[in-house]
């Protein structure tokens, strides 16, 4: 069964920092390609990123909202994506998930989420 | 950027009911895109991929068309369970982008 778990969602100040971590388990996860998406309250979807399996280099690619600020990350060994957030804004505050990307692109296992609270 | 406009933004409905969304693209994406589910406080749910694929596990009432810039998904025979707010997705390029979401309500 295709698991994604995701942490460190949190409360964070303007300015401030925070690492959110996805864990999987259930396929090969050198084989995918891993985002992030977020949905602010009330709101709705909002691609984040994305970090590429290692048959392309890990290479990634960022919203334009998020660029320069956030930066995406994997860790082979532990099956894991993490989502590093600096310089974070109240317009950060959202639902931040773990997404799948299936070998045709699109979207399709999603993890529970973890929420981001960007506030003073 | 790719912009996908969905229409119409709430649908009013009953059970039994045949409901259809539409999701047009800005550009031509070919068949490059999903349908997701979402109801309150849980994670999305992929339904339908290139654009008319049905998702293993995804109960054959829910359909989904288009080509190019103009995409539908279809509810036949609307359930309970079926109430829900609906996104679409493209993959054709970056950045990834969705459209505003349908919400189907009683």
């Amino acid at each position: 069964e295709v698991q994604l778990v995701e942490s460190g969602g949190g409360l964070a100040q303007p300015g401030g920092s925070l690492r959110l971590s996805c864990t999987v388990s259930g396929f090969t996860f050198s084989d995918h390609h891993m985002d992030w998406v977020r949905q602010a309250p009330g709101m709705g979807l909002e691609w984040v990123g994305r970090t590429k399996k290692k048959a392309n280099s890990y290479s990634t690619e960022y919203a334009a909202s998020v660029k320069g600020r956030f930066m995406l990350s994997r860790d082979e060994s532990q099956s894991s994506v993490y989502l590093h957030m600096h310089s974070l804004r109240t317009e950060d505050t959202a639902m931040y998930y773990c997404v799948r990307v299936s070998s045709d692109y699109y979207h399709d296992f999603w993890g529970q989420g973890t929420r981001v609270t960007v506030s003073s | 950027d790719i912009q996908l406009t969905q229409s119409p933004s709430f649908v009013s409905a009953s059970v039994g009911d045949r409901v259809t969304i539409t999701c047009r693209a800005s550009q031509g994406i070919a068949s490059s895109l999903a349908w997701c589910q979402q109801k309150p406080g849980k994670a999305p749910k992929l339904l339908i991929y290139a654009a008319s694929t049905l998702q293993s596990g995804v109960p054959p009432r829910f359909s989904g068309s288009g080509f190019g810039t103009e995409f539908t998904l279809t509810i036949n025979s609307l359930q309970p369970e079926d109430f829900a707010t609906y996104y679409c997705q493209q993959h054709s390029s970056y950045p990834l982008t969705f459209g505003g979401g349908t919400k189907v309500e009683i």
